[in-house]
This record gives C-alpha cells, sequence and structure tokens, in this order.
C-alpha cells in the first residue's frame, strides 16, 4: 500500500477548546485534498476538501488550511465536543491519479 | 443520498476457507469502488481499484489471487479473501465513487472485521 503504517499520533483537548490536527502530504502534484472522520469500528465519513487552487476553506466548526509550498494541511475545529473524539484522516488525490492516498491519521481526544 | 452499504460487517472463520465482502452503493452507480484494508491503530492501505465490467488495478504487494475482485455491476463489487489465514484478519473497508475517483470525495462502506481463526 502508499500509505505509511505509523501507529497514530494523539491530541487531546479540552471541550469547548479549538483542535488543531495537522498532516504533511507526500506528492507534489496532488491538488484535491480531503479530511475524513473515522469512529471507532466504522469506515471514513466526509469532513471538508479543498482544491489545490485555494488555501483555506470553512465549513461549520472546521477550517481547512493548505500550504503547497511545504505540502502541508491542517484541520481546524471549533469548540471541540466530545463527539468530535475520533481518528483523523487527510487524503489527497492528484490530477491524473484516481485513487486516493490516506495519511498516517491522527486520534483526538476530547475532555469533558 | 451516497450511502454505501458493506456487507457482512463482522465475519470470523477457520483458517482455509474463503470470505466474501460485498460493497453496494444504494443510490448512486458507482463508476469506481476502491477497497482497503486498516490494521489496528493505523491508516487505510488501498489495496485495489475496480472498475465496473473489468479487472481491478492492485497496488504493489498485493496478491490478486488472494483478493478477488469482482464489479459486475455499477452498484455492486465483492472481495473475496481466498483461503484465509490469521495474517489476513483485519478491517477492510470498501468506497465508492461517482466519477471514477477523480478529485472527488469518496463515500465509505461502514467496514468488515475479518478474523481468522
Amino acid at each position: 500500500g502508499e500509505s505509511v503504517g505509523l501507529h497514530l499520533p494523539t491530541l487531546s483537548v479540552q471541550e469547548g477548546d479549538n483542535s488543531i490536527i495537522n498532516c504533511a502530504y507526500s506528492n507534489s502534484a496532488s491538488d484535491y485534498f480531503i479530511w475524513y472522520k473515522q469512529e471507532s469500528g466504522k469506515g471514513p465519513q466526509f469532513i471538508i476538501d479543498i482544491r489545490s487552487n485555494m488555501d483555506k476553506r470553512q465549513g461549520q466548526r472546521v477550517t481547512v488550511l493548505l500550504n503547497k509550498t511545504v505540502k502541508h494541511l491542517s484541520l481546524q475545529i471549533a469548540a471541540t465536543q466530545p463527539g468530535d473524539s475520533a481518528v483523523y484522516f487527510c487524503a489527497e488525490n492528484y490530477t491524473g491519479g484516481f485513487k486516493t492516498i490516506f495519511g498516517a491519521g491522527t486520534r483526538l481526544f476530547v475532555k469533558a | 443520498g451516497a450511502v454505501v452499504s458493506q456487507h457482512p460487517s463482522r465475519v470470523i472463520c477457520k483458517s482455509g476457507t474463503s470470505v466474501k465482502i460485498e460493497c453496494r452503493s444504494l443510490d448512486f452507480q458507482a463508476t469506481t469502488m476502491f477497497w482497503y484494508r486498516q490494521f489496528p491503530k493505523q491508516s487505510l492501505m488501498l489495496m485495489a481499484t475496480s472498475n465496473e465490467g473489468s479487472k481491478a488495478t492492485y497496488e504493489q504487494g498485493v496478491e490478486k489471487d488472494k483478493f478477488l475482485i469482482n464489479h459486475a455491476s455499477l452498484t455492486l463489487s465483492t472481495l473475496t479473501v481466498t483461503s484465509a489465514h490469521p495474517e489476513d484478519s483485519s478491517f477492510y473497508i470498501c468506497s465508492a465513487s461517482r466519477t471514477g475517483g477523480y478529485n472527488e470525495k469518496l463515500f465509505f462502506g461502514s467496514g468488515t472485521q475479518l478474523s481468522v481463526l
């Protein structure tokens, strides 16, 4: 496979605080990026996406930032809630490629 | 909309048997489906890409004779783990794409936890 098989890093935040989850992507030709949320024992769910012609996109309580210069993505979650506890994956897709490659993932713990 | 159904959600089998996992797109036609494998506390690893009516494309290191993929219609893809062994125990997840996977978000099934005894 092409994704990195590392054990997941963990981010622990207090309920109500903002969370920032970072991701370094691998392919400089990637032009479409997606954040997915995966709860235990379930498949990933789409959160937000961004194309390479943008550097920021906002959704409901979530913001994705893209820095193509250093091949870095971040996901910001405002006012983090217990229901946000999950594993978050960034994923990349590139022009001419028809597959989505997942990053290593980050486990988010929200403390009440 | 965009619901992907995956069955079974959990299967336990004896070593040497074969297991079939189904992935269905319920409310859209999926030109392309992808099969991923996930070990505990790790990321999703792409195993293969299947297009309706053609042979699947396998990622490097994935045995095509071990993991048989059939995409017989625009709404159904199956993954058969043949002669399963304990090292095949894993969480298998399918996803479906409307447009062939090109620059669009994927819709995922709920996954199948395979345990081989």
